[in-house]
């Protein structure tokens, strides 16, 4: 079974300054890889997906790495600002599964 | 704008009560997922449809949940009787294509059972 973790749970970062988010998966038997952004009370916002034959994805000020044979993933904000504020997940599809195993999320808070 | 929409976004009411929430996929998207997010198990994956037959129901609890797809355009999840331990957050995600594609949350329907 796959297990996702992110760590930090909670990141608390000034202004302006590059946020770095991780997740680590078990198997590295993946399919592909989702980084999403929820907001209190909101749905999930797809940010960025990564296939397994990728070794990153690039959208604006984010930027996610893979490295399937260490298992692990990494969310790169660049230049964060107060908006950024929010619980960012990491979701692990396996290649023998059609089911996104979710990661518990990192909440961020981008102090003004 | 292309988005998946639920209804109703709140929903409280009492145990007991049959709950029925909705959810209209993407135009186009054949693949349709139910998930419910508390924060003790975090996001949970209930059913999954494909072209409308229900492929996979197995995260749910077959006694008091069902899940339909009557046409392309509405997915519905149905709790009879609800239970307070039914509180939480029921998303929906469509998908194009393969299950393997990107999916499209959203916005949830957040249930209260007192």
């Amino acid at each position: 079974k796959q297990e996702v973790t992110q760590i930090p749970a909670a990141l608390s970062v000034p202004e302006g300054e590059n946020l770095v988010l991780n997740c680590s998966f078990t198997d590295s038997a993946i399919y592909n890889l989702q980084w999403f952004r929820q907001d209190p009370g909101k749905g999930l916002t797809s940010l960025l997906l990564i296939q397994s034959s990728q070794r990153e994805q690039t959208s604006g000020r984010l930027n996610a790495s893979l490295d399937k044979s260490s298992g692990r993933s990494t969310l790169y904000i660049a230049a964060s600002q107060p908006g950024d504020s929010a619980t960012y997940l990491c979701a692990v599809r396996s290649s023998n599964d059609y089911k996104l195993s979710f990661g518990a999320g990192t909440t961020v808070t981008v102090r003004a | 704008d292309a988005r998946v929409t639920q209804t109703p976004r709140h929903k409280v009411t009492e145990m007991g009560q049959e709950v029925t929430m909705r959810c209209q996929p993407i135009l186009g998207h054949n693949t349709v997922f139910w998930y419910r997010q508390t924060m003790m198990q975090g996001l949970e994956l209930l059913a999954y449809f494909r072209n409308r037959a229900p492929l996979d129901d197995s995260g749910m609890p077959k006694d008091r949940f069902s899940a339909e797809m009557p046409d392309a355009t509405l997915a519905t999840l149905k709790i009879q009787p609800s239970e307070p331990r039914d509180s939480a957050v029921y998303f929906c995600a469509s998908v194009p294509g393969q299950a393997y594609n990107e999916q499209f949350f959203g916005p949830g329907t957040r249930l209260t059972v007192l």
